[in-house]
Order: structure tokens, then sequence, then C-alpha cells
């Protein structure tokens, strides 16, 4: 069993729906928790950043963090055909010194105009 | 967060081979890392590279295949040697951020194909 659990798409959703993308991890000494967006053919771009659980909000994206279900989702609200990209899901553990980050699969998104 | 840079942006190599992937960051940073990304998964980390010491390889990964280089705190190199096609991959650098904890910024790449 992978870490770290992500449906791998593709999510094909129109333009102004609202996505939920979604994984879950086994790892209880997971504490961080990122949320990267992945454009064809470029590197990954940091979306959100969570420390432990709660909620945070940043335009139109919400990060959640359920810790006791293992569980953090990514929220998009009117979605548009810009965030047409692959969205991976990393974490990583307190104290583990090298600040290594376990990464989803990555869920591919696309967004119909 | 950082600018980083790497070169090549892609190349294409043939088997027996090796090929150095340079990566430059704008700023001074504690951390820097390899990744790799193979066709369709998700990133994988090769090593985390040590300034003035030894890199850290993860489980699978090898100095003899992998050999890292990080002369200061703003570069690193990442070799990739004998090549075989299972190598042809994305390879990415990335630098833990100065201001927030396990975090980590990425550069855009280098798209490997090894024929």
């Amino acid at each position: 069993q992978k870490e770290v659990e992500q449906d791998p798409g593709p999510l094909s959703v129109p333009e102004g729906a609202i996505v939920s993308l979604n994984c879950t991890y086994s790892n209880s000494a997971f504490q961080y928790f990122m949320w990267y967006r992945q454009y064809s053919r470029k590197g990954p771009e940091l979306l959100m950043y969570t420390y432990s659980s709660g909620n945070k909000e940043d335009g139109r994206f919400t990060a959640q963090v359920d810790k006791s279900s293992k569980y953090i989702s990514l929220f998009i609200r009117d979605s548009q055909p810009s965030d047409s990209a692959t969205y991976l899901c990393a974490m990583s553990a307190v104290g583990t010194g090298r600040r290594a980050l376990t990464f989803g699969s990555g869920t591919r998104l696309q967004v119909q105009p | 967060s950082a600018v980083i840079s790497q070169k090549p942006s892609r190349d294409i190599c043939q088997r027996g081979t090796s090929l150095t992937i340079q990566c430059q960051v704008d700023s001074q940073v504690t951390m820097m890392f390899w990744y790799r990304q193979q066709p369709g998964q998700s990133l994988t980390l090769i090593a985390t590279a040590n300034q003035g010491s030894e890199a850290t390889y993860e489980s699978g990964f090898v100095i003899d295949k992998f050999p890292i280089s990080r002369p200061n705190l703003t570069f690193s190199t990442l070799t990739v040697s004998n090549m075989s096609p299972e190598d042809s991959s994305i390879y990415l650098c990335s630098v833990g951020s100065i201001t927030t904890a396990d975090t980590q910024y990425f550069g855009p790449g280098t798209r490997l194909t090894v024929l």
C-alpha cells in the first residue's frame, strides 16, 4: 500500500464548476500538507500549504485537512480552463530533518470551456 | 519564493552515455533535493544534496548511478550515468523554503529521453 493515495483521474468538469480533489494517507506522522499544480512540461508549482488540521483559503482555492480521517482535500471554486493541470498532493512529517516530501500520484483535471 | 533554473531543459541521449543536469537558485538555500518523475508517474525523491558533504540517497538510488555535487548554497548538479531507456524521465530539483518549514519549490525540470 502506498503511503499517499490519490485518484489519478482524469477529472473533466465544465467551466464554473466546483472541483474537489482528494488524497488519503496512512502515515500518522505527517504534519505538513501541500498541494502543487503542474502544467504539462512544467515543474510543480506550490498552490497551498497547511500545517496540521483545519482549513485554509486563498482566492478560489480552499485546502482542508482532516488528520483524524487521514484525508486532505483541495476545492477549486468557479473553475477556469486555465485550471486544467495535474494536481499533486504532498506531505511530510515533523522532525524528519531531511524535509523530504511524499507525493500522491497526481489527479489530472480538465476544465471544459 | 526562490527562482530556480535548470539546464538543460531537455536532452536526447544514447544508451551508455552520461548527462549532467545543473540546478541554479537565485538565493542561498539550506536544502536542495533531486526528484525523478517517470512518464505518467508522481515524483520520487532521488537524494538530498548536502552542501560540503556527500548526498543522502533514497532507497533504490545509488551514488555510482546518480552522483550529485553541491559546491555552494545556490548550485547543485545531478549526473545520470551509464544511461538506459529506463532512465527516460523528468528530473527536477527543488529547494527547501527558508521561511516555511517542510515546503519545497521546484525548478522547471529536465526532460531526458534515452534511446
